[in-house]
């Protein structure tokens, strides 16, 4: 059964850092991997969707890293700025079905 | 930009009534899945629908959930006597083709006292 971490778990960091989050997945057999970011009481914004043919996406300042055989992706955001914060949720979909297994999620603060 | 909708944005109700959520995914959308978040828990995947039927459900989606499609637009999940347990955020969202990005709804709370 597929079992989706992330690390960390929180961050808080100042306005313009350079950032990495991680997410691990147990079952490297995946078809892709979506990143999400939530806001607080709210639903999921579709960040990235990498294939699992591919080795990274990447949309304005961040960019998603996939490396399937060790199980892990990294997202990216360059230049961090206080409308960053917000939670984010990879989520895996793996060969077998349609669904995907999400993460616990990185709470990510941003401070001015 | 067109996106999911879901109504209500939030719903209270007592332990064994039932309740129903409604969710309008993007209109060339063929796939529809719902998703629910317990609070402070990950996101579980419940149920996924493909030319009106179930194409794939979890352990979670038991016989007091259905899915439907009434109409050309609407998409619902039918919880039919609801438990205390049952309290969390639930996510609609739809796919232009299978296995490709999906795109999620603001979400419906409920509340089961």
């Amino acid at each position: 059964k597929q079992e989706v971490t992330q690390i960390p778990a929180a961050l808080s960091v100042p306005e313009g850092e350079n950032l990495v989050l991680n997410c691990s997945f147990t079952d490297s057999a995946i078809y892709n991997l979506q990143w999400f970011r939530q806001d607080p009481g709210k639903g999921l914004t579709s960040l990235l969707l990498i294939q699992s043919s591919q080795r990274e996406q990447t949309s304005g300042r961040l960019n998603a890293s996939l490396d399937k055989s060790s199980g892990r992706s990294t997202l990216y955001i360059a230049a961090s700025q206080p409308g960053d914060s917000a939670t984010y949720l990879c989520a895996v979909r793996d060969n077998y079905g349609q669904n995907f297994v999400f993460g616990p999620g990185t709470r990510l603060s941003v401070l001015p | 930009e067109p996106e999911v909708t879901q109504t209500p944005s939030h719903q209270v109700t007592q332990m064994g009534q039932e309740v129903i959520l409604r969710c309008v995914p993007i209109s060339n959308h063929l796939y529809f899945y719902w998703y629910r978040q317990i609070l402070g828990q990950k996101v579980e995947f419940l149920v996924s629908f493909y030319n009106n039927e179930i194409s794939e459900k979890s352990e979670i989606f038991d016989d007091q959930f259905s899915v439907e499609r009434p109409d050309g637009s609407n998409f619902t999940l039918k919880i039919r006597s609801t438990k205390l347990e049952d309290s969390a955020m639930y996510f609609c969202a739809s796919s232009r083709v299978s296995r490709e990005t999906q795109y999620f709804g603001p979400g419906t709370r409920l509340l089961v006292l």
